[in-house]
This record gives structure tokens, C-alpha cells and sequence, in this order.
């Protein structure tokens, strides 16, 4: 299957700095790129969805100003936590496809962020 | 809007024993439906999907999961586990094979000898 790579897979910062997370499609060009975040033990719940060349698209209760998403190529989306705070610790995990909507999204490894 | 509840946050269960993880899923529309898994610290690994055709699917590592519309269920089975399936399981919906996802709150299985 396709392969989505994120790095780094896990970073430590201090509070107030920025965090920059990247999401790869490695051997496909992917169209549309989702951000997950997951706290421990629970589910993952979608933070936006980014299209290559557009503005993403944030859910509900998402701070845009404190996420920024940028999808500027087929190949690369970043999410970039802002102004981290301890509460923004969690697992961030991207997935990614190419074509349209009935092709399938493949996931990234993860990306654990711990502000201290 | 669409849900997932996965009914059974904790399923313990023996090496070689058959296991179900419960999966049932609320839809307006057409749905597609997931299963994956995730290992402590790792991303999601599929499993399997239905998207159309045959009720019943196969994955990997043997599990296999049959999509019931009239119940709205997707359940996970295996019919012998072993030790390296301890994990977390995720249930998930889309109406499209590559919209966002709806993820249930996951089912820990736990295999022991």
C-alpha cells in the first residue's frame, strides 16, 4: 500500500515555542491531507482537512490562528502548533490520499508532542 | 451526521480463543466502514474496509468483519487469536472511501496465555 511518513515522531518543546509537525506522501501524490489529534487512550478526532493549494478546512472548536495547516505541495502538509501549551500534548496523526474522494486515505505513524 | 460506537471498551480474552469486537454505526447515507489497528505508539494500520459487493471481508492477520445494514453493525472477528494481537482497535466510518473518518473510542484487546 501507499506510504505516509510524518516527522518528527516525537518532540519535547517548552511552553510558548512553535512546533512544526510534516506529513509526507511518499510514492503518491496526495490530493487531500487530514490532521487527527489523539489524547491518551481515547479516539481520534479529526482537526481539519487540507487540499493541495487551498486554505483547510478546520472542525468545530478547532483555533486556526493556533494550528496552522499549510498544504503547499502534492507531496508535503505541515501542521505548525503554535504557542504550544502543556494542554496541546497529544498524538497528532495525518493521513493523506490522492485522486478523489472514493480512493482510499492512507495514515502516518504519528507525531507525539509533549510541551512541557 | 455519523456516529460509531464501539460497544466493548475492554475485551480480554485467552491465546487461541475466538474473539468479537463490536462495532455499529449510525448513517443518513451510503457508508463506508473501517477497521484498524494501533499498536502502543504507533499510527493506524488498517485492517480491512467495505466499501461494496460481499457483506462478508477479509483483512489481515486474519481477522475478517461482516457488514450488517439492517443492524447497522460492522463487527471485527477473529477465530484464534494469539498474543501479538493485543492492541487497540478502532472502528470507523466515511461516506466516501477518502472523506474524514468517524473513529470509535477504540476496544483495548488483550490476549494472554
Amino acid at each position: 500500500g501507499a506510504v505516509v511518513s510524518q516527522h518528527p515522531s516525537w518532540v519535547i518543546c517548552k511552553s510558548g515555542t512553535s512546533v512544526k509537525i510534516e506529513c509526507r506522501s511518499l510514492d503518491f501524490q496526495a490530493t487531500t491531507m487530514f490532521w487527527y489529534r489523539q489524547f491518551p487512550k481515547q479516539s481520534l478526532m479529526l482537526m481539519a482537512t487540507s487540499n493541495e493549494g487551498s486554505k483547510a478546512t478546520y472542525e468545530q472548536g478547532v483555533e486556526k490562528d493556533k494550528f496552522l495547516i499549510n498544504h503547499a505541495s502534492l507531496t508535503l502538509s505541515t501542521l505548525t502548533v503554535t504557542s504550544a501549551h502543556p494542554e496541546d500534548s497529544s498524538f497528532y496523526i495525518c493521513s493523506a490520499r490522492g485522486g478523489t474522494a472514493t480512493d482510499t486515505q492512507y495514515f502516518g505513524p504519528g507525531t507525539r508532542l509533549t510541551v512541557l | 451526521a455519523q456516529s460509531v460506537t464501539q460497544l466493548d471498551s475492554q475485551v480480554p480474552v485467552f491465546e487461541e480463543a475466538p474473539v468479537e469486537l463490536r462495532c455499529n454505526y449510525s448513517s443518513s447515507v451510503s457508508v463506508y466502514l473501517f477497521w484498524y489497528v494501533q499498536y502502543p505508539n504507533q499510527g493506524l494500520q488498517l485492517l480491512l474496509k467495505y466499501l461494496s459487493g460481499s457483506t462478508l471481508v477479509k483483512g489481515i492477520n486474519g481477522f475478517e468483519a461482516e457488514f450488517n445494514k439492517s443492524q447497522t453493525s460492522f463487527h471485527l472477528r477473529k477465530p484464534s487469536v494469539h498474543i501479538s494481537d493485543t492492541a487497540e482497535y478502532f472502528c470507523a466510518v466515511g461516506n466516501q472511501a477518502g472523506t474524514a473518518l468517524i473513529f470509535g473510542k477504540g476496544t483495548t484487546l488483550s490476549v494472554s496465555s
